[in-house]
């Protein structure tokens, strides 16, 4: 089946810096979203991207959807305490109704 | 973006017992809901898609009469684990459809 390779899978940064992770597939997705997961709670949406090429910004955080459509990135500038928790990306078949999801990021910042 | 909620948060069963979970759209109408599954430390994994008012549709490996969803009105759909097992321990959470998709807070299953 469909899958996605997102990478780094952990990343231990100091506050203030950037941040960047990406997921990339060898199958074509229509939609690319990016989700925060904290422990014990459902994913929360940050940056839904619909167009090949398209550059979507959120605050601190930017996210692009790859001009082959296999590909996205996530982008978070000058990290603060509270963006500790794991990413995930999602590649949306059927639209964005059915998902596949990449196998998380977990960020943890050193104050 | 949709407002989803789910009862219970948690449970904690015996095994051989069934559990049914609930997942409402509190501000949107949904004809479709999607329930996934994630084991600790691991990624969301789609079990079956809930239709309203017909059958669920289930991803392959995910085994329709041990995972029983109903889904009859637009607003609730009840996912029931039936004879719960220990590896049937999990964090399960729906989704709904829209621009994008959003999420319930999850309810994590504990069968002993």
């Amino acid at each position: 089946g469909q899958q996605l390779n997102q990478s780094p899978q952990s990343m231990f940064i100091q506050e203030g810096e950037d941040v960047s992770m990406n997921c990339t597939s060898s199958s074509i997705f229509n939609t690319w979203l990016w989700y925060k997961q904290d422990p014990g709670e459902g994913p929360v949406l940050l940056i839904a991207l619909y167009k090949a090429g398209e550059l979507t910004s959120n605050g601190r955080l930017t996210a692009q959807f790859g001009i082959t459509r296999k590909d996205s990135f996530l982008n978070i500038s000058a990290s603060i305490p509270s963006d500790v928790g794991i990413y995930f990306c999602a590649g949306g078949i059927q639209g964005a109704q059915k998902l596949v999801f990449g196998q998380g990021t977990r960020l943890t910042i050193n104050p | 973006g949709a407002v989803v909620s789910q009862h219970p948060s948690w449970v904690i069963c015996k095994s051989g017992t069934s559990v049914k979970i609930e997942c409402r759209s509190l501000d949107f109408q949904a004809t479709t809901m999607f329930w996934y599954r994630q084991f600790p430390k691991q990624s969301l994994m789609l079990m079956a898609t809930s239709n309203e008012g017909s059958k669920a549709t289930y991803e392959q490996g995910v085994e329709k009469d041990k995972f029983l969803i109903n889904h009859a009105s637009l607003t609730l759909s009840t996912l029931t684990v039936t004879s719960a097992h220990p590896e049937d321990s999990s964090f399960y959470i729906c989704s709904v459809g829209g621009a994008g998709l959003y999420f319930g807070p999850g309810t994590r299953l504990t069968v002993t």
